[in-house]
C-alpha cells in the first residue's frame, strides 16, 4: 500500500524555522514528483510547493517564496519543507502528496499523507 | 482570495443530481486539465476527477467532470448522504507556474 507519513510539525515563534518531513513506503518516490499542500484551520487548500523527481526543478507559491524551501532524498524515500520566516499565516496543516503520473510534475495529486500541524504564534 | 472560483455551498437532496461549477481564466483551466478533489472533516482530499472528466478506480460514475473554455463543473447525480463532504477544483496555472486551488464547495445532503 503506498503511504505518506508527514512530521515535523510544532508551535514555532514568528520569525523562527521549522523543517518538515515527508516519509515515503509502498512505491518508489525516486519515480514521482512530490507536492507540498497546506490547509488553514477552517479553510481550503492552498499548494505550497512541488519537487521534481531528481530535485532538479522546484516550484513554489508566491506566499512562501523565498522563505521555504523544497528537497528530497531518493536514497531515504523522504522529502522535506524547510520553512524560515515564519508568519503566523503560515498557521496550517501541512500535507505531503504525489502525484499521479511520473511523467509530470502535476497531473493531480493521488496519495496524500494525513499532515503535519504548523503552528505559528508567540 | 483563491484564483479559482467557487461556489461556498451546494445542496441536495437524496437521489438528486447537483452540479458544482469551477471559473478559472485562460491560464490555468483555460489551458490545463481540471482536477476535483473530496475531502471529509479531518481527513485528506481524495482525488475524485483528473484530466478534466477521468474518475481514478474506485471512484463512482456517479461523479463526472466537465470542462468548457474557461470553466468547469463536477457532477454528482444519485446523491447520497455519504457524499456530504468539502470539494475542490483545481488546476495548473502556466502565469503563476503552479498549482491553483478554488476555495471549496461545501456539499449538504438534506
Amino acid at each position: 500500500e503506498m503511504q505518506l507519513v508527514e512530521s515535523g510539525g510544532v508551535v514555532v515563534q514568528p520569525g523562527g524555522s521549522l523543517r518538515l518531513s515527508c516519509a515515503a513506503s509502498g512505491f518508489a518516490l525516486e519515480d514521482y514528483t512530490m507536492h507540498w499542500v497546506r490547509q488553514a484551520p477552517g479553510r481550503g487548500l492552498e499548494w505550497v510547493s512541488l519537487i521534481s523527481w531528481d530535485g532538479g526543478t522546484t516550484y513554489y507559491a508566491d506566499s512562501v517564496k523565498g522563505r521555504f524551501t523544497v528537497s528530497r532524498d531518493n536514497s531515504k524515500n523522504s522529502l522535506y519543507l524547510q520553512m524560515n520566516t515564519l508568519r503566523t499565516e503560515d498557521t496550517a496543516l501541512y500535507y505531503c502528496a504525489k502525484v499521479t503520473n511520473p511523467n509530470y510534475y502535476y497531473y493531480g495529486l493521488d496519495v496524500w499523507g494525513l499532515g503535519t500541524t504548523v503552528t505559528v504564534s508567540s | 482570495q483563491s484564483v479559482l472560483t467557487q461556489p461556498p455551498s451546494a445542496s441536495g437532496t437524496p437521489g438528486q443530481r447537483v452540479t458544482i461549477s469551477c471559473s478559472g481564466s485562460s491560464s490555468n483551466i483555460g489551458s490545463n486539465y481540471v482536477y476535483w478533489y473530496q475531502q471529509f472533516p479531518g481527513t485528506a482530499p481524495k482525488l475524485l476527477i483528473y484530466r478534466n472528466n477521468q474518475r481514478p478506480s474506485g471512484v463512482p460514475d456517479r461523479f463526472s467532470g466537465s470542462k468548457s473554455g474557461t470553466s468547469a463543473s463536477l457532477a454528482i447525480s444519485g446523491l447520497r448522504s455519504e457524499d456530504e463532504a468539502d470539494y475542490y477544483c483545481a488546476a495548473w496555472d502556466d502565469s503563476l507556474t503552479g498549482e491553483v486551488f478554488g476555495g471549496g464547495t461545501k456539499l449538504t445532503v438534506l
